[in-house]
């Protein structure tokens, strides 16, 4: 496509409920990542896929965060158990190679709140 | 770890007025970035600087990496309203990753 693609753009789960968030990076590009996005702040690293490989969780909040890349393109955001400290903008960005020295392109970022 | 902070968080000027935000890093940086987001919308990548004193312009915005690579600076000459959004700068964490950040929010009175 075009560029980043993420759905659904607004999701409203009630506390404890399940839910998943899809990314559609720009075709070919190897790197993925995952932000969190909390109101008048700027994007928090969340976690990071070089293809289908996840090389950096580190800014995961809880082990009730989980994403991944199976196939090295595509890649789910899931949160179990949603809690209202989940409620953000969860931005997904990619870029064409694998290190820090070229640019991010982001999704329009799926808003979650939770209620 | 690794902060890196913005100067001022929030900025209101006259349409036609100059502008300026500051980004510091906690550590020496290989390379920054700029970002603007829109309100509402999702970051854009504006620039990268790699050098250590580089400047570089694009029409009215002018940017800057200092010296030790540690700070950073954008400069609006004559701002006008579609210059307002939110200008993050952000700065490589390892290999992979970027840390962005706090934000300067910019809002042009016409």
């Amino acid at each position: 496509g075009a560029g980043v693609s993420q759905s659904p753009r607004y999701k409203v789960a009630k506390r404890g409920q399940d839910v998943a968030l899809r990314c559609d990076p720009i075709s070919g590009h190897v790197s993925l990542f995952w932000y969190q996005q909390a109101l008048g702040q700027g994007p928090e690293f969340l976690t990071y896929f070089q293809n289908e490989a996840q090389l950096d969780k580190s800014g995961l909040p809880s082990d009730r965060f989980f994403a991944e890349r199976p196939e090295g393109s595509v890649s789910t955001l899931k949160i179990q158990r949603t809690q209202q400290e989940d409620s953000a903008v969860y931005l997904c960005a990619s870029r064409t190679g694998g290190l820090s020295n070229t640019e991010a392109f982001f999704g329009q970022g799926t808003r979650l709140t939770v209620v | 770890g690794q902060q890196v902070m913005q100067i001022p968080q929030y900025q209101h000027v006259q349409e036609g007025e100059d502008f300026t935000t500051y980004c510091n890093s906690s550590t020496t940086l290989s390379n920054i970035q700029w970002y603007k987001q829109r309100p509402g919308g999702h970051p854009v990548f504006l620039i990268q600087l790699v050098k250590s004193g580089e400047v570089k312009k694009q029409k009215r915005l002018t940017f800057q990496f200092g010296e030790a690579k540690k700070n950073s600076s954008l400069h609006i000459t004559a701002t006008q309203t579609t210059d307002v959004g939110t200008y993050f700068c952000a700065g490589p964490s390892g290999t992979y990753k970027y840390i962005f950040g706090t934000g300067t929010r910019l809002k042009v009175l016409a």
